[in-house]
């Protein structure tokens, strides 16, 4: 079945680092995918998408490239600031009824 | 500004009690989920609903859990009777229907706690 693995956190960084937060899937046919963010106390809200391959997704000063040879998304950041410190979840959706495969969450971190 | 609104945001109750969260899509959304995050299990689907009909609540214990779309405005999902381990905090999200978007809109999330 579909599926989407994240690495494991927390991860922590010192404000200034560079970022990478690893996201590879598993899916049937070609899957759009995203990245939502959970600030403390909040909801999740979407951070950015691709659609298709080698689609780039940015927003916020964080990017993630599709790459279907590697079936991954990685998110990255070049300099992060203590206001990023929040989870972040990779997922997928398949079909027009967009059911999202959700990844099990990564928290970040950020020291000042 | 167009936002999902989720009531109550913090609840206490005591096992056995009944329990209902609510939601408020935003206007014209046609999807609205409900999802239950806990530090165990994380992000878990409950339901799903769209043009307020159920497609898909296979992640809900049917024996004390059930949802419903009463209207276009309102989505209700009801406890009863509640147990500790449904302590947990209850999202609700809508999204606008378009093919593969993929984009939810959450609420604050309904925080409860069972003692």
């Amino acid at each position: 079945g579909n599926s989407v693995t994240q690495m494991e956190g927390p991860v922590t960084l010192s404000e200034e680092a560079f970022l990478t937060i690893n996201c590879t899937y598993t899916a049937t046919g070609y899957p759009s995918l995203f990245w939502y963010v959970q600030y403390p106390g909040e909801g999740l809200q979407l951070l950015l998408k691709a659609t298709k391959a080698d689609d780039k997704g940015s927003n916020k000063g964080f990017e993630a490239t599709y790459r279907k040879e590697t079936t991954s998304f990685h998110l990255e950041k070049g300099s992060v600031q203590v206001s990023d410190s929040a989870v972040y979840f990779c997922a997928l959706t398949m079909d027009s009824n967009y059911q999202l495969i959700w990844g099990a969450g990564t928290k970040l971190i950020i020291k000042p | 500004d167009a936002r999902v609104t989720q009531t109550p945001r913090h609840k206490v109750t005591e096992m056995g009690q009944e329990v209902t969260m609510r939601c408020q899509p935003i206007l014209g959304h046609n999807t609205v989920f409900w999802y239950r995050q806990t530090m165990m299990q994380g992000l878990e689907l409950l339901a799903y609903f769209r043009n307020r009909a159920p497609l898909d609540d296979s992640g809900m214990p049917k024996d004390r859990f059930s949802a419903e779309m009463p209207d276009a405005t309102l989505a209700t999902l009801k406890i009863q009777p509640s147990e500790p381990r449904d302590s947990a905090v209850y999202f609700c999200a809508s999204g606008p229907g378009r093919l593969n978007t993929g984009e939810l809109f959450f609420g604050e999330g309904s925080r409860l706690t069972v003692l």
